[in-house]
């Protein structure tokens, strides 16, 4: 099984700021096949990006997937208050694993 | 518009069996692979099943325990789950995967059902 390992556990920043989220593979995702959720609080896990760096349908280009193997990165340019929520990513190439998220919080 | 409804979800003792559904509008369910994934506060998130045309798909923690089926004529996709465990408490998603087969990724997500396993 792959293990996902998200990091940091916790960023705090502010509206405006650049956020940077990291999402380690135990081993290499097959075909970048690597997608970003976001979850706000009380809602359902929304899709952000698919295949490491696509956006899905409706996400603002404000949020940005990179990375291949084993090292991917979702990073938003600049907070908006509704970004400030909880972020997995999850692989999908061997079975289906998900890291453990981020939680992005207002400093 | 895509939507998934969730329903079934409840309180049931350990040992007991109950089954979810996942009411799909918007597109075919039987088009695209469909899977439920369940969520807990000190495991995250866990795919638990998965239906792509005849195939089916368990995770280990739930083989033996869980069958996922669907109905066509209603757009439906159940999760029937026995020899319910205190482990399996969890909320529960239906989500719709982007394609009819591997690899697919989640794109659309219910709202949840939760299900409390406790005596």
């Amino acid at each position: 099984e792959i293990v996902l390992t998200q990091s940091p556990g916790t960023l705090s920043l502010s509206p405006g700021e650049k956020a940077t989220l990291s999402c380690r593979a135990s081993q290499s995702v097959g075909s970048s096949d690597l997608a970003w959720y976001q979850q706000r609080p009380g809602q359902a896990p929304r899709l952000l990006i698919y295949g490491a760096s696509s956006r899905a349908t409706g996400i603002p280009d404000r949020f940005s997937g990179s990375g291949s193997g084993t090292d991917f990165t979702l990073t938003i340019s600049r907070l908006e208050p509704e970004d400030f929520a909880l972020y997995y990513c999850q692989q999908y190439g061997a079975s289906r694993t998900f890291g453990q998220g981020t939680k992005v919080e207002i400093k | 518009e895509v939507q998934l409804l969730e329903s079934g979800g409840g309180l049931i003792q350990p040992g007991g069996s109950l089954r979810l559904s996942c009411t799909a509008s918007g597109f075919t369910l039987t088009s695209y692979a469909m899977s439920w994934v369940r969520q807990t506060p000190g495991k995250g998130l866990e795919w638990v099943s998965a239906i792509s045309g005849s195939f089916t798909y368990y995770a280990d923690s739930v083989k033996g325990r869980f069958t996922t089926s669907t109905d066509s004529s209603k757009n439906t996709v159940y999760l029937q789950m026995n020899s319910l465990r205190a482990e399996d408490t969890a909320l529960y998603y239906c989500t719709k995967g982007s394609a009819n087969y591997r690899p697919y990724y989640f794109d659309y997500w219910g709202q949840g059902t939760l299900v409390t396993v406790s005596s």
